[in-house]
């Protein structure tokens, strides 16, 4: 069965550091596109960042661009998320999503997501 | 970046209703339009993608329609199951963003 699941989530102080994993099963993550999608408590969906197969390009949010880095690891299957100089903004359920070519860059796979708490 | 509006933010419906949820992308994206749902404490499930094409396993009730910047969800006649929050996303350029979301409620 193809899945992706998120893991690393947690209570940290303002300012602090999470690193945050997503793990796929039955696929192999580094052959797709992968994302990185929040969702504040009871708000919508924020795009995060996205990782390109084959390519070190890395593309992210504004909103997070110098403070979360994206990397890879082929050997696991799996890719991270490191946040850090969190802020209490940065709170909620960080999704990783699976995009696909084939329905036009559509994300067809979604993790269940880990939660973030940024708070003192 | 390519700003997505939902409207509208909310609906109450009841069972077997027709219901039509529009999404506005402030440029032109083509096709690059999908629509998720989301139920409380869950992931987003890819409902529709390239604007009109259901997921596999998705009812023939959810249909999608529109090009360019204007597009448009429904679901011909909402069962229990439906009752969840609808987000639309465009998938033509980085940033890939999401409309507000349209709750869709119990009437």
């Amino acid at each position: 069965e193809v899945q992706l699941m998120e893991s690393g989530g947690g209570l940290v102080n303002p300012g602090g550091s999470l690193r945050l994993s997503c793990a796929a099963s039955g696929f192999t993550l580094s052959t797709y596109s992968i994302h990185w999608v929040r969702q504040a408590p009871g708000k919508g969906l924020e795009w995060v960042s996205s990782t390109i197969p084959s390519s070190d390009d890395i593309d992210y949010a504004d909103s997070v661009k110098g403070r979360f880095t994206v990397s890879r690891d082929h050997a696991t299957n799996s890719q991270s998320l490191q946040l850090n100089s969190l802020r209490a903004e940065d709170s909620g359920v960080y999704f990783c999503a699976r995009e696909s070519y084939g329905r036009l860059y559509a994300f067809d796979v979604w993790g269940q997501g880990t939660m973030v708490t940024v708070s003192s | 970046d390519i700003q997505m509006t939902q409207s509208p933010l909310s609906l109450s419906a009841s069972v077997g209703d027709r219901v039509t949820i529009t999404c506005r992308a402030s440029q032109r994206i083509s096709y690059y339009l999908n629509w998720y749902q989301q139920k409380p404490g869950k992931a987003p499930k890819l409902l529709i993608y390239a604007a009109s094409s259901l997921q596999s396993g998705v009812p023939s009730r959810f249909s999608g329609s529109g090009s360019g910047t204007d597009f448009t969800l429904v679901i011909s006649s909402l069962q229990p199951e439906d009752f969840a929050t609808y987000f639309c996303q465009q998938s033509y350029g980085i940033p890939r963003t999401f409309g507000q979301g349209t709750r869709v409620e119990i009437k």
